[in-house]
């Protein structure tokens, strides 16, 4: 069985100060990994994903993402929040072994503070 | 390139009622699948399709249905509507069945059970 979990509902930052949504899994085989964004009455973008190679990624609107394999961890992470950044953030995952459906986590509410 | 539509956005049913959703995929892309997002539950797995064929299916009553068609559109069919059932109701399309596909999202289609 496949899991993830996002261990903050809301995270709150300073504009202009780096933030961190913390995301870490389980699955039996290899994981591929996928963070997504969700505004209000909005439905989910895709940001970025780690598949296979280099440990840090990096997505759309300056987000990156950092996979740890001994912490099965999958941080995201930007140098500078911006405002417009406020949004509910999932991650997910997807067993690469079979075929198994995408899990997604419960969500993260980011709050950027002006 | 248009990603993926569902229609309608917004519909108002009575319980008892049954309900059809529907959506287009983004042009090339021959996996639809589907979610139930409510504040309680967060992002629940529905069920997944692939070249009209069922691929993986979520833990849903059995009055949740779906399927796919040859031109890779899929519907969803909700009956005996419960009040329960009101969420926003997401699909998701991807190039192919393979775990490492990024799926991509409409804006999604919002049930109210009255």
């Amino acid at each position: 069985a496949q899991s993830v979990a996002q261990p903050e509902d809301q995270v709150n930052v300073a504009e202009g100060n780096p933030l961190t949504v913390k995301c870490t899994y389980s699955v039996s085989g290899n994981p591929y990994l996928f963070w997504y964004v969700q505004y209000p009455n909005r439905g989910l973008q895709f940001l970025l994903k780690y598949i296979t190679g280099d440990n840090l990624v990096k997505g759309s609107y300056g987000f990156e993402a950092e996979f740890n394999k001994s912490q099965t961890s999958f941080h995201l992470k930007k140098p500078s929040a911006l405002v417009s950044d406020s949004a509910l953030y999932f991650c997910a995952v997807r067993d690469s072994r079979g075929y198994q459906k995408v899990t997604f986590g419960t969500g993260t509410k980011l709050q950027v503070i002006p | 390139k248009a990603g993926v539509t569902q229609t309608p956005r917004y519909l108002i049913k009575t319980r008892g009622q049954q309900v059809t959703l529907s959506c287009s995929p983004i042009s090339g892309h021959r996996s639809v699948s589907w979610y139930q997002q409510t504040p309680g539950q967060g992002l629940q797995f529905l069920f997944e399709y692939f070249s009209e064929t069922q691929r993986n299916k979520g833990n849903f009553p059995g009055r949740f249905s779906g399927r796919q068609f040859s031109n890779s559109r899929s519907e969803m069919n909700v009956s005996t509507l419960e009040l329960g059932d009101s969420a926003l109701y997401l699909c998701a399309s991807s190039l192919g069945q393979g775990a490492g596909n990024t799926i991509y999202f409409g804006e999604g289609s919002w049930l109210t059970v009255v």
